[in-house]
């Protein structure tokens, strides 16, 4: 069975600074997939991760991956308040096939 | 293009009732998801959609659940006899078998 797990589950840091979140995972995937969550809305993807060693990067996020280890990171790089979300990494175990999600990381930005 | 649509947003019912949700995928996408959220939780997989056939419906909990996509694109959860624990945000995605695109969800509420 594959499992997803996230840490850290909270994360309050003020505006400027940098931080990473970590993605383990189980077993050997096809895809990582990184996903924003805002209260009450749906998720918007970010990033998908296709082999090791993949790097992805967008504004002030940048996505990760090594396969070998089984690990995702999302890194924050000089945080703005605007990032402020839940985000979620979620792992494919066969191409086409459903996502298994992380527990979420709840960011908070503060000013 | 639109994207993932679902109907309703919200929908509160009672316990013992009957309930049906309803995807809209993205047009021309071959493949359909439902997911359900918990508050506080990353999405879990119910069943998944290859064209008109299930291909996969291991996360249905129970056979209170049964989702069906006659024509190959819109896509109905049907929820029988509805539990207090069945509340949850129901999440429908969408994808080419690549990325999964969500929709807005449906807050399902049994009272």
């Amino acid at each position: 069975e594959l499992k997803v797990e996230q840490n850290p589950l909270f994360l309050s840091m003020q505006e400027g600074k940098n931080y990473t979140i970590y993605c383990n995972y189980s077993t050997t995937s096809d895809r990582l997939y990184w996903y924003r969550q805002d209260p009450g809305k749906s998720l918007e993807s970010l990033f998908v991760l296709l082999s090791n060693g993949a790097v992805k990067q967008e504004g002030r996020l940048m996505a990760s991956l090594d396969t070998k280890a089984r690990l995702s990171t999302l890194h924050i790089t000089a945080a703005v308040h605007d990032l402020s979300a839940t985000y979620f990494c979620a792992v494919e175990g066969n191409a086409g096939n459903m996502l298994t999600f992380g527990g979420g990381t709840r960011l908070m930005v503060k000013p | 293009g639109a994207g993932v649509s679902q109907t309703p947003s919200n929908k509160v019912t009672e316990k013992g009732k009957y309930v049906e949700l309803r995807c809209d995928p993205i047009s021309g996408h071959t493949a359909l998801y439902w997911y359900r959220q918990s508050l506080g939780q990353g999405p879990e997989f119910l069943i998944y959609f290859q064209g008109t056939g299930a291909a996969d419906d291991s996360g249905l909990p129970n056979d209170r659940f049964f989702a069906v996509r006659p024509e190959g694109s819109v896509s109905t959860l049907k929820i029988q006899r509805t539990e207090r624990g069945d509340s949850a945000v129901y999440l429908c995605a969408s994808s080419n078998l690549d990325t999964q695109y969500f929709g807005p969800g449906t807050r399902l509420t049994v009272l």
